[in-house]
Parts: structure tokens; sequence; C-alpha cells
């Protein structure tokens, strides 16, 4: 079975452009998060979606939005880039509203 | 005040020693779960075990223990007979169940095996 999927794995993005990440979640799970992970720091938590609603949301400014799709799969949009963006983004499923999260493998964005 | 702390920034273990990474949470919450996860130099994350706050006994799995001491509101993962293969970066979470969904991570500990 096919674990969570991101894409793409690596991109490169100069300051004021926006981007588009996409997510995978492992087959049945309706739950999908994302985290940003900073070089040197644990993940920090930017939203939750389950069942197509947005059930949280971390403290990040709105140039970060992102949306659930019918199945399930996600997208994460940031605007307006700042080099401070520059980050792993790892997309997480889990089968529950409050489950175990499985991770997919992360993109790596990199703001110039 | 930060909800995990993880005070080792790196570790060092001979293989096939045991090593102990140490993890402290900051909760009121009476219901948490307490997890530890393994990100290699690939960047997924890799979910090793699980504690929920009210379990009485320490969570195992396979060379993973979980030592939860929730007086002292510690939950220290213990790797036993290490394997090069555990060489990682190792991240302690917890989620606290009634008031929130997202997961807090501690800023994680470079264990490196010794061959």
């Amino acid at each position: 079975d096919a674990g969570v999927t991101q894409s793409p794995t690596h991109l490169i993005k100069t300051r004021g452009q926006h981007v588009t990440l996409r997510c995978s979640p492992i087959s049945g799970h309706k739950s999908v998060s994302w985290y940003q992970q900073v070089l040197g720091q644990g993940p920090q938590f930017i939203f939750q979606y389950y069942e197509k609603e947005e059930r949280g949301r971390g403290n990040f400014p709105d140039r970060f939005s992102a949306r659930q799709f019918p199945n399930y799969s996600s997208e994460l949009n940031v605007n307006a880039l700042l080099l401070g963006d520059s980050a792993l983004y790892l997309c997480a499923s889990s089968l529950e509203n409050t489950g175990e999260l499985f991770f997919g493998e992360g993109s790596r964005l990199t703001v110039l | 005040a930060q909800k995990i702390t993880q005070t080792q920034p790196g570790m060092f273990v001979q293989e096939k020693e045991a090593v102990t990474l140490d993890c402290t949470y900051d909760t009121s919450d009476q219901s948490y779960g307490l997890f530890w996860y393994k990100q290699p130099s690939s960047g997924e994350m890799i979910f090793l075990i699980y504690q929920g706050s009210y379990d009485e006994q320490n969570a195992t799995e396979g060379r993973y223990s979980l030592n939860f001491q929730k007086a002292r509101k510690s939950a220290n993962l213990v790797i036993s007979a290490s394997q090069l293969g555990d060489s990682a970066m190792y991240f302690c979470a917890m989620r606290e169940v009634y008031t929130g969904n997202q997961f807090y991570f501690g800023t994680g500990t470079s264990l490196t095996v010794i061959p």
C-alpha cells in the first residue's frame, strides 16, 4: 500500500512568488495535516483538515492557506513568499480526526 | 512555555548498547498522548511508539520502550541494542486530546550510533 505522497519533493522559488504543495493521504485516511519544519527545529503545525473541513490552524500568517478535496488529497498554498518560508513542509494523514500521524517525505522549499 | 522539551541536541551510543533520549512535556490536560518519531536524513517522520496519559504500563515496541513518569511529566525513549541504522533525528511529540488536533514537537535529538 502506498504511504503519504507529496509533490514536488524539492523546489526553488524567489521572494514574492507563490507556491502550491500537494499531498495524497494513505488510502482510507480522511484527515490531513500540514507541518513546517525549519532547519534544526521540530515540525510546527500549520493546518489540519478532516472530511474536507478545516479543524485546526496554527500560528501562521494568512499568506498560508490550504484545502482538502473530495478524494481527501490536500494542497498547501503560500503567497508572497519570504526567505523565512524556506523549510521542509510535511504532510501527514490519519485515519481519524485525532489519530496517529503518518508522514510523507516532505517538500523541501528554498526561497531565494 | 514549551510544550515539549528535549534537552539533548546530540547523543552518541556504541553499537549494541542501550541509549535513553530525554523528553519532558507541559500540559494541564488530563487526557493526552505522547509519541516518538524518527527522522532519517531523507526527511520522512517515522512513528516509533505511543503512550496514552491513562496507560498504566510503559509502552514497548520491539527495541523501543517509553519510560513514562507522569508525575514528573517525562516520557523518555529507550532504544535497546542500538544498530547503525538507528542513527537519525528523534522527536518527542504530544497531542492534547480535547483542546486541539495539533501535535507539538520538541526540537529533536540527533543520535549517532558508533560501530
